[in-house]
């Protein structure tokens, strides 16, 4: 069964520095998101992206914060620079279109000191 | 995006039949149902959706009854492996797609 890959499985950063979180969507899918869940809280909507371009990004995602397809099967999220706050699960998710399911990666849990 | 309400906890025992039900007073004609299910330090992952009536699949059943202010996720002969947050979400994805998790029922099967 397919299923949606997220790299690395661990990160541990210094405040302030830019990190870089990998995602490799379902192959035939087109439209992919972030999530976060801080531990022990709710998954929060980051952002979707379809068509090479920003769908929706919640409040969360603000300008340390960018997403990138740079080739046909890798889905990134930068964090540009860090803060202890971003210390949480990140998600990746994917789907054939906005109102079919998502499916999501196994997350990266970041952790800034 | 329609907002649900869900026990914050549920207890069964293996083998038992699991109702875990979901109000949604404020659900939209386009609206579908949703529940997803979360392991610790896993990503949610989807296990029923529905409209109206009875979905079924080889997870779990959703029950709609016909003014759909409430949804029901039955889990038959749960084991200890189904102890999980489960989720019930409900929009029509909208041109956005985003799906908004409330805290879930966190259920815990014990022998």
């Amino acid at each position: 069964e397919p299923e949606v890959t997220q790299t690395p499985s661990h990160q541990v950063t210094q405040m302030g520095q830019e990190v870089i979180l990998r995602c490799v969507p379902i192959s035939n899918h087109l439209y992919f998101y972030w999530y976060r869940q801080i531990l022990g809280q709710k998954v929060e909507f980051l952002v979707s992206f379809y068509n090479n371009e920003i769908s929706e990004k919640s409040e969360i995602f603000d300008d340390q914060f960018s997403v990138e397809r740079p080739d046909g099967s890798n889905f990134t999220l930068k964090i540009r620079s860090t803060k202890l706050e971003d210390s949480a699960m990140y998600f990746c998710a994917s789907s054939d279109s906005f109102q079919e399911t998502q499916y999501f990666g196994p997350g990266t849990r970041l952790l800034v000191l | 995006l329609a907002k649900t309400t869900q026990p914050i906890s549920m207890d069964s025992y293996e083998g038992q039949e699991v109702n875990i039900t979901c109000s949604h007073n404020n659900i939209a004609t386009n609206d579908y149902i949703t529940w997803y299910q979360q392991f610790p330090s896993q990503g949610p992952r989807f296990i029923i959706q529905g409209y109206k009536t009875k979905v079924t699949n080889e997870v779990a059943s959703l029950f709609i009854p016909a003014d759909r202010k409430s949804s029901t996720l039955s889990l038959p002969r749960v084991s200890l492996s189904d102890t999980a947050v489960y989720y019930c979400l409900v929009g029509d994805g909208g041109s956005q797609g985003n799906l908004i998790f409330g805290k879930g029922t966190k259920l815990s099967v014990k022998p």
